[in-house]
């Protein structure tokens, strides 16, 4: 076990809809990533959280938008889903930059 | 071509081999994590390294940061070890993360 806390598990949608994933890190971790793992694309980077400001940005659509709570927990919104939007997303913790990250069960994401 | 390129894609052994797979990439880095992807889906952090070598049990990871290349050893390969193993690097001045496509082991008993 991680520390690193995703839910929900499985979610099953439709497309045009809007999802919310979310994220909490493991105790005293700052850093929060999320990302995109897709059969034809692989792992794909899509944002990073240092204490509740954005710090990188990598390939995340604009349809897709994240934040960071002042508790450090993360969400990943994701809206006006297609089906190339099914994918499992995983949520990552570190205590700081280039620190080793721990990475949550991931989120299985289903577009029908 | 990739920023990150790992070799093999796939990779098939003996229980008790010895295993190497490698990783080359592109961009200045401050780190380069070796991932552990097993069949159901869970990621694990191997190492993270910036220079040098670094050994956890029967699994040794060593960087050349003038040559842009990594390499992750298995000693004694066992069954369990199959799995997707996935280098990604933290790229200098941007914090993003670049990952390869993965090797896929199978350990045969």
């Amino acid at each position: 076990d991680s520390g690193v806390t995703q839910t929900p598990k499985h979610l099953i949608t439709a497309t045009g809809q809007r999802v919310t994933l979310r994220c909490s890190p493991r105790s005293g971790d700052l850093s929060v990533y999320w990302y995109q793992q897709s059969l034809d694309q692989g792992l794909q980077f899509l944002i990073q959280y240092y204490n509740g400001e954005e710090r990188a940005k990598g390939n995340i659509l604009e349809r897709f938008s994240a934040q960071q709570f002042p508790d450090l927990h993360s969400e990943l919104n994701l809206s006006s889903l297609e089906l190339g939007d099914s994918a499992l997303y995983f949520c990552a913790s570190s205590s700081g930059q280039s620190r080793e990250q721990y990475f949550g069960p991931g989120t299985r994401l289903t577009v029908t | 071509k990739n920023e990150v390129e790992q070799s093999p894609q796939n990779l098939t052994a003996q229980e008790g081999e010895f295993i190497t797979i490698n990783c080359s990439y592109s961009v200045g880095i401050s780190a380069l994590h070796w991932l552990q992807q097993h069949p159901g889906g869970g990621i694990v952090s191997l190492f993270m390294l910036s220079s040098g070598k670094k050994k956890h049990g029967r699994l040794i990871a060593t960087i050349n940061i003038q040559e842009k290349h990594s390499s992750l050893h298995i000693t004694a390969s066992h069954p369990r070890d199959s799995a997707v193993y996935i280098c990604a690097v933290s790229a200098s001045g941007t914090y993003k993360y670049i990952f390869g496509t993965g090797t896929r082991l199978k350990v045969l008993a």
